[in-house]
């Protein structure tokens, strides 16, 4: 079974430069999760989705972060411009949510690790 | 103070030793508990969830504390293959399906 997807697996830009992060989740999950991880920061959520719809963005840095999720398999990540402080690894994850519960196991992707220089 | 706090480690452990470790989180209204591992340049995974009645899952046991709010982790017979960084998680329900994680204990075992 293919698990989550995440593209591209690494990227090399320069700051003031846009950078796009892509990820499929798994099939029939219904909830999508963007992280970032740093050495100094560990494991932030930025944003997460259900049902395509945005529910909390209250981790996203600042307004140069924008997150989208146009239908149930694909979600973006964009910042624009990118500054050498956002050099991070960014982890896309998804889980089935059912009815009635939370906190289901959540399903990482490889990540894509960012270098803004 | 971080919701979800962790010692770094490292916890260095002999090859066949037995190693456990905490985390405490900050919410009393925390519902689900979770430990995941990550290795080095990988992505995090579920390792076990942890219930209020403790539980095993082979060489490791996981206990939670509601009262003192903190959970635990005991590794017996260590392996090589058990070192990794220990990601203490939290689910506070009224957050819906987030996700709150510590910032891991790194655990080295050695020959």
């Amino acid at each position: 079974d293919a698990g989550v997807i995440q593209s591209p697996r690494h990227e090399v830009t320069e700051m003031g430069q846009e950078v796009t992060l892509r990820c499929k989740p798994i099939s029939g999950h219904n909830s999508l999760f963007w992280y970032r991880q740093t050495m100094m920061r560990g494991l932030e959520l930025l944003i997460y989705f259900n049902n395509n719809v945005p529910i909390d963005d209250s981790g996203m840095p600042e307004d140069r972060f924008s997150a989208k999720m146009p239908n149930a398999s694909f979600s973006t990540l964009k910042i624009q411009p990118s500054e050498p402080r956002d050099s991070a690894v960014y982890f896309c994850a998804s889980t089935r949510v059912l009815e009635g519960r939370r906190g289901n196991e959540q399903f990482f992707g490889p990540g894509t690790r960012l270098t803004v220089l | 103070r971080k919701e979800v706090e962790q010692d770094p480690g490292p916890f260095n452990v002999p090859e066949g030793a037995t190693v456990a470790f905490n985390c405490t989180y900050s919410n009393s209204a925390s519902q689900s508990f979770f430990w995941y591992r990550q290795d080095c340049r990988k992505e995090p995974k579920l390792l076990m969830s942890v219930y209020s009645s403790g539980n095993e899952d082979g060489r490791f046991t996981a206990q939670l504390n509601r009262a003192s709010q903190y959970i635990s982790l005991l590794i017996r017979d260590s392996k090589l293959s058990d070192s990794a960084t220990y990601l203490c998680v939290v689910n506070d329900g009224a957050a819906g399906n987030k996700l709150t994680f510590g910032g891991g204990t790194r655990v080295l075992v050695k020959p």
